[in-house]
């Protein structure tokens, strides 16, 4: 069973504006982390940012944000003002509790393309 | 500044050959992972080691072993290599405090003739 689903094979976004990329992720675990990351065409993953489960408020770090519906088991993530640079994969990842034996999986990743 | 390291960066080899796969970092993380990735396509867990003398099998089928005798180095091999073992293969790590996020080698793109 699939446990990090992300619905949006691939998006468009117009430079300067707003976008969301959904995540969502299935555990019985109660401790648990969720991860965004980047890779650019370039190949290498870059770390984006971080919620943990017990975290009460929603985690932004620069122009990136994070959507965390705990009951609803989705993590989306929302990036403001988009750049050309943004274009990339932007994969989810759940590090899982000790259900999951601690590893971290991702999901199947969606495409992002800004358009000038 | 990349603190962890894969050995060789591409590698075409024949089928039937053992390969290993190096992965060393230099951070003193615990935990380290192996990921089979094909171009554009999501990550798969195949191994990862919670220290030394750990390792585990990841959620994805692999003919594909590993080690952990230090810290430092977790080598992926495979004993025979096969045409459907052409992928890239991404190692990372991570300290085990839940909110570190993994950082990742620049992978090894295999091609198996």
């Amino acid at each position: 069973a699939q446990k990090i689903t992300q619905t949006q094979p691939g998006m468009f976004v117009q430079e300067k504006e707003a976008v969301t990329l959904d995540c969502t992720y299935d555990t019985s675990d109660q401790s648990y982390g969720l991860f965004w990351y980047k890779q650019p065409s370039s190949g290498e993953m870059i770390f984006l940012i971080y919620q943990g489960s017990y975290d009460e408020q929603n985690a932004t770090e620069g122009r990136y944000s994070l959507n965390f519906q705990k009951a609803r088991k989705s993590a989306n993530l929302v990036i403001s003002a988009s750049q050309l640079g943004d274009s990339a994969m932007y994969f989810c990842a759940m590090r899982e509790g000790p259900g999951g034996g601690f590893k971290t999986i991702f999901g199947a990743g969606t495409r992002l393309f800004v358009k000038a | 500044e990349a603190d962890i390291y894969q050995t060789p960066r591409y590698l075409v080899i024949g089928t039937g050959k053992k390969i290993t796969l190096e992965c060393s970092q230099t951070m003193g993380h615990d935990k380290m992972y192996w990921y089979q990735q094909d171009p554009g396509m999501e990550l798969h867990l195949i191994h990862y080691s919670y220290g030394v003398n750990s390792t585990e099998k990841g959620d994805l089928s692999s003919e594909s072993t590993v080690s952990r005798i230090r810290t430092e180095h977790f080598p992926l091999t495979l004993e025979s290599a096969r045409p459907s073992h052409t992928s890239q293969y991404l190692c990372a790590s991570s300290e085990w405090a839940e909110n570190q996020p993994q950082h990742f080698g620049d992978g090894t793109r295999l091609s198996i003739l």
